[in-house]
């Protein structure tokens, strides 16, 4: 069974940083490309960023871009999302998805952390 | 950057009908349209990639159709557990992206 399960959310002070990890299982992780997906209090879906397979290549959503740093561990199953100078509209959960193997859609996802940025 | 709209923004049904929910893009994304179903306090559920394909599990009550800008979710008969939010969600290949509708809430009624 996959199994994403998203850990390192929590409430940061404007400005400040975070680190999300995605812990993976069930499957040949190094086989899949990986996303990141948001959904602010009350709202609908944002993708953030996506990974190759291998880590190679990495592509953001405009709204994070040079901002948030994607990356991934083949050997620890690990995916992480590094963030910095957030925002009070970076307060959202997040979550982990893994694409199927054409990488257009999310057909698995973890259950979502939530990261609140507020003073 | 290619925008999806989706309607009627809440959809308000019976179980046994049946819904009809679309999403247009403002340009062409070929097939690469896909739908979610998402409740209250879950993540959301793949149900139909390439627009009209079914994900793994999902009853065949769900169906997509469409090509280019036109897309439509068809729910033949509601279950009570088909109600929640869905999504339409498509990929471009310049600038390398997805993006999401903004959901149609499908509401008891």
């Amino acid at each position: 069974e996959v199994q994403l399960v998203e850990s390192g959310g929590g409430l940061v002070h404007p400005g400040g940083s975070l680190r999300l990890s995605c812990a993976a299982s069930g499957f040949t992780f190094s086989n899949y490309e990986m996303n990141w997906v948001r959904q602010a209090p009350g709202k609908g879906l944002e993708w953030v960023s996506y990974i190759t397979a291998t880590g190679a290549t990495v592509y953001y959503a405009d709204s994070v871009r040079g901002r948030f740093t994607f990356s991934r561990d083949n050997a620890k199953n690990s995916l992480y999302l590094q963030m910095s100078s957030l925002r009070a509209e970076d307060t959202a959960v997040y979550y982990c998805a893994r694409a199927d193997r054409t990488g257009f859609v999310f057909e698995h996802w973890g259950r979502g952390i939530l990261v609140t940025v507020s003073s | 950057e290619i925008v999806l709209t989706q309607s009627p923004a809440t959809l308000s049904l019976s179980p046994g009908e049946g819904a009809t929910l679309s999403c247009r893009a403002s340009q062409s994304v070929s097939s690469y349209l896909a739908w979610y179903q998402q409740k209250p306090g879950q993540a959301p559920r793949l149900l139909i990639y390439g627009a009209s394909n079914r994900a793994t599990g999902i009853p065949a009550r769900f169906s997509g159709s469409g090509s280019g800008t036109d897309f439509t979710l068809t729910i033949s008969s509601l279950e009570p557990e088909d109600f929640g939010v869905y999504y339409c969600q498509q990929w471009s290949n310049w600038p390398p992206s997805y993006s999401f509708g903004q959901g149609t809430k499908l509401e008891i009624k």
